[in-house]
C-alpha cells in the first residue's frame, strides 16, 4: 500500500464546475499538508498548506483535512479553464521534512 | 526574482552514458532535493542535502550521484547504472529554518535515453 493515495484521473469538468480532488493517507504523523499545481512540462507549484485538521480557504480554493479518517481534499470553485493543470498532494511529519507526494489528478476544464 | 534553474530543459543519454543535470537557485535556501516524476507515480525522491557538503540518500539514490559545494547549487549525475533514466527530473529548495512552509520547484529536465 503506497503511503500517500491519490486518484489520477484524468477528470474533466466544465467550466464554472465545483472541483473535487481527495487524497488518503496511511502515516498518522503526518502533520502538514500541502497542494501543488503543476502545469504541463512545468514544476510544481505550492497552491495551499495546512496544518493539522481543519479547512483554509483561499479565494476559489478551500483545502480541507480530516486526520481522524485520514483524508485530505482540495476544492475548487467556478472552475476556469486556466485550472487545468495536474493537482498534486503532499504531507510530512514535520515543516519541509520527509514530504510525500501523491501522483496527481489531471484535471481538465471545458471552456 | 528568486527561484530555482534547471538546465537543460530536455537531454538526451546514450547507452552507457553518464550526464549531469544542473541545479540553481538563488532564494538562500539551505535544504536542496531531487525528484523524479514518472507517469501515474508520486515524485520519487532521489537525493536530498539540509547543508554544504552534505546530502543524504532518498528512497531511490541508486545509479545517481551529488555534490553540494556550494548553497546555490546541487547538480545531480545519472550514472550508467541507472537502468531506467528516462523521466521528468525535478529539483526543489526549502528554507528549513524559516516560518515558509512547502518547497520551491524548477521547471524541470526531461532526460531520455536514445
Amino acid at each position: 500500500q503506497k503511503e500517500v493515495e491519490q486518484d489520477p484521473g484524468p477528470l474533466s469538468v466544465p467550466e464554472g464546475a465545483i472541483v473535487s480532488l481527495n487524497c488518503t493517507y496511511s502515516n498518522s504523523a503526518f502533520q502538514y499538508f500541502m497542494w501543488y499545481r503543476q502545469y504541463s512540462r512545468k514544476g510544481p507549484e505550492l497552491l495551499m498548506y495546512t496544518y493539522s485538521s481543519g479547512n483554509k480557504e483561499d479565494g476559489r480554493f478551500t483545502a480541507q483535512v480530516d486526520k481522524s479518517s485520514k483524508y485530505i481534499s482540495l476544492f475548487i470553485r467556478d472552475s476556469q479553464p486556466s485550472d487545468s493543470a495536474t493537482y498534486l498532494c503532499a504531507m510530512s511529519p514535520e515543516l519541509n521534512n520527509d514530504m510525500r507526494f501523491g501522483a496527481g489528478t489531471r484535471l481538465t476544464v471545458k471552456p | 526574482d528568486g527561484g530555482i534553474t534547471q538546465s537543460p530543459k530536455y537531454l538526451f543519454r546514450k547507452e552507457g552514458q553518464n550526464v549531469t543535470l544542473s541545479c540553481e537557485q538563488n532564494l538562500n535556501h539551505d535544504a536542496m532535493y531531487w525528484y523524479r516524476q514518472d507517469p501515474g507515480q508520486g515524485l520519487r525522491l532521489i537525493y536530498y542535502s539540509q547543508i554544504v557538503n552534505d546530502f543524504q540518500k532518498g528512497d531511490i539514490a541508486e545509479g545517481y550521484s551529488v555534490s553540494r559545494e556550494k548553497k546555490e547549487s546541487f547538480p545531480l549525475t545519472v550514472t550508467s547504472a541507472q537502468k531506467n533514466p528516462t523521466a521528468f527530473y525535478l529539483c526543489a529548495s526549502s528554507a528549513s529554518l524559516s516560518q515558509r512552509h512547502g518547497y520551491t520547484f524548477g521547471s524541470g529536465t526531461r532526460l531520455t535515453v536514445v
